[in-house]
């Protein structure tokens, strides 16, 4: 079975400064990673996925994360925050044997503050 | 491309009722995908239709149940409404899933 963790339900901060938003999950075999980002009454737009090859990957609107195996991580990171940044971030994974469904984790509320 | 679209985008039924959500989903998209998102939580995978037949499904009961269109298109069925059963429904297709999913905007269902 697989697993997401989402370390953080809710991290404040101040606009323009950086910020990390913590994913660790669980699976036996190999994986396929995302960010997806929601915001209020709407569905959910995928930021990057990590797929294979490397494993730094980067995404839409300044947005990069990191695949780390040996700590079964993949942080989030954006160097500088907006207040349009302001949302819902899901980390996902799914799996050749899991049927590719997605995996979701709870959550994390980025809240950035002007 | 013309992006997931879902209707309707809220719905309030009555526990005990049946309810039918709709997805259109983009072009040449061979999977699709429902989920439920109740409030303050992440997604729930309901199931998972690849070329009109089923072949993943969550830990939903049997009252839950879907379709798949040769045109793309997707139902969700929900029989005999509970009032757990309001939360989000979201509908998501892919040309393969290691290539990320397309989420729509989803149906509100709100049961009372």
């Amino acid at each position: 079975a697989q697993s997401v963790t989402q370390l953080d339900s809710q991290v404040p901060v101040f606009e323009e400064a950086p910020v990390e938003l913590r994913c660790n999950y669980s699976s036996s075999v190999s994986v396929y990673l995302f960010w997806y980002v929601q915001y209020p009454n709407q569905g959910l737009q995928l930021l990057l996925k990590y797929l294979s090859g490397s494993t730094l990957v980067k995404g839409i609107n300044g947005f990069e994360a990191e695949f780390n195996k040996s700590q079964t991580s993949f942080h989030l990171r954006k160097p500088s925050v907006h207040i349009s940044d302001t949302a819902e971030y899901f980390c996902a994974v799914s799996s050749n044997n899991a049927g590719n469904m997605l995996t979701f984790g709870g959550g994390t509320r980025l809240m950035v503050k002007p | 491309e013309t992006g997931v679209t879902q209707s309707p985008t809220h719905l309030i039924k009555t526990r005990g009722q049946q309810v039918t959500l709709r997805c259109s989903s983009q072009s040449g998209h061979n999977t699709v995908s429902w989920y439920q998102q109740a409030l303050g939580q992440g997604p729930q995978f309901i199931f998972q239709y690849y070329r009109e037949e089923e072949n993943g499904r969550g830990n939903f009961p049997p009252r839950f149940s879907g379709l798949q269109f040769p045109n793309y298109s997707s139902e969700l069925n929900v029989n005999a409404l509970e009032l757990d059963d309001s939360a989000l429904y979201l509908c998501a297709s892919s040309v393969g899933a290691n290539y990320g999913y397309t989420f729509g905007s989803g149906t509100r269902l709100t049961v009372v």
